[in-house]
């Protein structure tokens, strides 16, 4: 059974430009999360989906990034015109269900560096 | 807003010695996660604790939840140098499902 798999694992942006990363949840996973760290810091949550809902958007900045979580493909977190402040690692993570899972599996995240 | 506290944030230490990292949080949660996450790594998955008074051990590692204190430990006995990396716990407060991680505990153990 296949982990979580993020792609890309590095990604470099030019300021302006948009970024997309893709996130494939485990096998039989239902719910994705995003999350945002920072050099020297821990994860800090963004977004909470299910397949084509949005469940909780709490943590992503009101401007310039969205996500989906579709019927069919993996989960897109996307990033337009990205600023230098963007550079981070995204790191994706997938349950089972909802609060009753609790586990979530994390993927090996995207390093997205924006020059 | 909900802290999720750590302490030390670096922590060196010899090979053989004890230690313990702290974490307090700042909200009515009885699930608490430890995470190990090395250099460009994603998080490796130590310990889940659901109920006060969890105690669970794997190797050098032990992991302790009092959820009245909003407090857990993870306790290293007998450090050895493959232990050094960054250690993260995280919280899911009783309301919501999102993780609220900690500032991390980045550990180096010394020969």
């Amino acid at each position: 059974n296949a982990g979580v798999m993020q792609n890309p694992r590095h990604l470099v942006r030019r300021r302006g430009q948009e970024a997309r990363l893709r996130c494939s949840p485990m096998k039989g996973h239902s719910h994705v999360y995003w999350y945002r760290q920072l050099p020297e810091e821990g994860l800090k949550f963004m977004v909470y989906l299910q397949k084509e809902n949005i469940i909780d958007e709490s943590g992503m900045p009101k401007e310039r990034f969205s996500a989906e979580f579709p019927k069919e493909g993996p989960s897109i977190l996307r990033i337009q015109q990205v600023v230098r402040g963007d550079s981070a690692a995204y790191f994706c993570a997938s349950s089972t269900s909802g609060r009753e899972s609790y586990e979530q599996y994390f993927g090996p995240g995207t390093r997205l560096t924006v020059t | 807003e909900l802290k999720v506290e750590q302490n030390p944030l670096f922590l060196s230490m010899q090979e053989g010695k004890n230690y313990t990292i702290y974490c307090n949080y700042s909200t009515t949660s009885d699930r608490l996660y430890w995470y190990r996450q090395d250099p460009g790594k994603s998080l490796e998955s130590l310990f889940v604790l659901l109920s006060n008074g969890a105690v669970k051990q794997e190797g050098r590692l032990m992991a302790s939840l009092d959820t009245k204190a909003r407090l857990s430990t993870l306790h290293i006995t007998a450090a050895v140098h493959d232990l050094s990396a960054t250690y993260f716990c995280a919280v899911v407060p009783r309301t919501g499902n999102q993780f609220y991680f900690g500032t991390g505990t980045s550990l180096t153990v010394i020969p």
